[in-house]
Order: structure tokens, then sequence, then C-alpha cells
């Protein structure tokens, strides 16, 4: 059974980059079958799309986002990352990986990660 | 974007009780449209996909209905495990949205 855990820095400076790992057990996350999704949570409010990221390297993200992120995949160790750039308090967050079967429009995510929660703060 | 709206944002019921929850977009989504099941300090758990799929090990107390702008999340007969926050989620169009989500709890 497949699973997924984030891990990086829980505290970030204001204007430094965030970066997260997120580490797939149980599945390879080459097949092809599946893209690869980050979700975030600001605490007590909804949930937002950051974008995706195919095996490929092909990604998608969220427009509101595209300037300040970057996806990436690295097949030899199982893993794919986030890197937001220039993080200011309202990116403080819960962040999720997600595994995604939808199609290359539509995602669709069926197991996700613990999340890791990350405080932009100085 | 597309926008998503809950109602209602949250709800008292009792154990056995019908819950109904509405998920509505801002224009029509088709049936792209997924519901989570989240709990406090959990993951989201997708629960029902494409509006009235019922995810591979979901109870079957879980319903999804709906097409174009107003879809359904019915739980037939709440269990104590259920209680939780609800959220929909649109994948028509990107910027992906999620609603806002309905809290569900103890009357």
């Amino acid at each position: 059974q497949v699973q997924l855990q984030e891990s990086g820095p829980g505290l970030v400076k204001p204007s430094q980059t965030l970066s997260l790992t997120c580490t797939v057990s149980g599945g390879s996350i080459s097949s092809g079958t599946y893209y690869w999704s980050w979700i975030r949570q600001p605490a007590g409010k909804g949930l937002e799309w950051i974008g995706r990221i195919y095996t490929t390297g092909s990604t998608n993200y969220n427009p509101s986002l595209k300037s300040r992120v970057t996806m990436s995949i690295d097949t030899s160790k199982n893993q794919f990352s986030l890197k937001l750039s220039s993080v200011t308090a309202a990116d403080t967050a819960v962040y999720y990986c997600a595994r995604d079967y939808g199609s290359g429009s539509s995602p669709l995510m069926d197991v996700w990660g613990q999340g890791a929660t990350v405080t932009v703060s100085s | 974007d597309i926008q998503m709206t809950q109602s209602p944002s949250s709800l008292s019921a009792s154990v056995g009780d019908r819950v109904t929850i509405t998920c509505r977009a801002s224009q029509s989504i088709a049936n792209y449209l997924h519901w989570f099941q989240q709990k406090p300090g959990n993951a989201p758990k997708l629960l029902i996909y494409l509006a009235s799929t019922l995810q591979s090990g979901v109870p079957s107390r879980f319903s999804g209905s709906g097409s174009g702008t107003d879809f359904t999340l019915t739980i037939s007969s709440l269990q104590p495990e259920d209680f939780a926050t609800y959220s929909c989620q649109q994948s028509y169009s990107a910027p992906f949205t999620f609603g806002p989500g309905t809290k569900v709890d103890i009357k």
C-alpha cells in the first residue's frame, strides 16, 4: 500500500524559500500512472491546490502561486519536491503531498501524506 | 477561478441521523466534483469522486449526487466515526479549488 511522507524545515524566515520533499513508499513514483500533487491548508481554513508534477517532469501550477513555485521529481529516490520562494506569513500552513490519479487535465488526489506544518516567521 | 461554496458551514447531528451537505460551483463543472472527509490533525480522505462514485473502502452509507453547479453529499445513517469536516473540490479547470468545508459535530 503506497504511503507518502512530507519532510522539510518547519520554520522559514520571511522572503526565504520554503522547501519540502515528499517520499513515496510502497510503490514506484515513476510508474507512469500517477501525477504527484501538493496542497496546503492554513490553520482553520480551507484547502488550496498548489500544483502537480508528472514523472516526466511536466508541471501544472496554481496561477496565483506560479511565479513562486517550482516542483521537481527524483525517480531514483522515489521523491518529489516543492519549492516556494519569497515566502510571507500568508504561506504559513500545513503542506500535504498527495498521489493524483486523475487525467492530464483533471486531478484526483486519492492518497495523502500526513502533512507538514510550515511556519513563516523571523 | 471557479468558486466553491458549501452549506451549511456546520451542523449538529445525532448518531443514526441522515445528513445532507450541499456544494455549489460558480459555473458548470459537469461532474468533476470530489468529496473529502477530514478529521482534526489528519489529512483529507477521498470519499467520493466524479460526483457519485464511491472510493474503494468507503462505507456505502456515503453517497454523492449532482452535476453542473449543484452537488450533494449524503450520509444515510451517521456513525460516531463520521464526525468530521467535509470538503468538496472541483477538478474541471485550474486552479482546482476546494469548498470551505462543512463541519459535522455531535448534537
